[in-house]
């Protein structure tokens, strides 16, 4: 049962337009949601979160948008860069005091020069 | 400072044996997690340490599985009997839960198990 869902598996963009990747969760009780970036061979890095009060987060290039009643969430790349070529997780967290975090199956990014 | 950092950084071991897998996570931080990905797939959650109690096993997917933390920080997975599904990159987290803020976690660079 997978609570976090990335359903597009890998994007192409051209460099300088925007990237947007799309996160669909299950759970209303999540209540806080991190976006990750993971290059080959290294672990995640954190890049951007979005508390459940907010609808949006902004943090230079990367905002992230949180639509409650659908569920959803999408975090916008802007502008693209080829750097940005990796793999993004987004993940949810629970309520009631947990720190466990439910981590989407990745959106494959690449970034055409 | 120091990030977290894991070892080994691969392990390659024959079908049925015991393997230990480490993580260090950054000074200070009260969370440890572990993670695992395998061949294609997201980040499936297998435990977490708050200090040094876990309150959520959840994700162990057997018995096999085991995982401490001593002091508050050093934390070791062991993986018994290993199976060939259990090949996988094993990845270490750590975050420092404070009330408020993001709890982002800070990942090692994991550990790749190969069972044969």
């Amino acid at each position: 049962d997978q609570q976090v869902k990335q359903n597009s598996p890998s994007l192409s963009v051209q460099e300088g337009r925007i990237s947007i990747l799309n996160c669909d969760y299950t759970n209303s009780m999540f209540d806080y949601f991190l976006w990750y970036k993971k290059y080959p061979a290294e672990g995640p890095t954190f890049l951007i979160s979005i508390s459940s009060i907010k609808d949006k987060n902004e943090d230079g290039r990367f905002t992230v948008f949180l639509n409650k009643s659908a569920k959803h969430l999408s975090l916008h790349i802007v502008p693209s860069q080829p750097g940005d070529s990796a793999v993004y997780f987004c993940a949810a967290r629970g309520t009631s005091g947990t720190y466990k975090y439910i981590f989407g199956t990745g959106t494959r990014l690449k970034v055409l020069a | 400072g120091a990030g977290v950092s894991q070892s080994p950084s691969n392990k390659v071991t024959e079908k049925g044996k015991d393997v230990e897998l480490r993580c260090d996570p950054i000074s200070g931080h009260t969370a440890l997690y572990w993670y695992r990905q395998s061949l294609g797939q997201g980040l499936e959650f297998l435990i977490y340490f708050q200090g040094n109690s876990a309150p959520d096993k959840s994700g162990l997917p057997s018995d096999r599985f085991s995982a401490e933390r001593t002091g508050g920080s050093v934390s070791t997975l062991t993986i018994q009997r290993t199976q060939q599904e259990d090949s996988a990159v094993y990845l270490c987290a750590s975050s420092f839960l404070a009330g408020g803020g993001s709890h982002e976690q800070y990942f090692g660079p994991g550990t790749r198990l190969t069972v044969t």
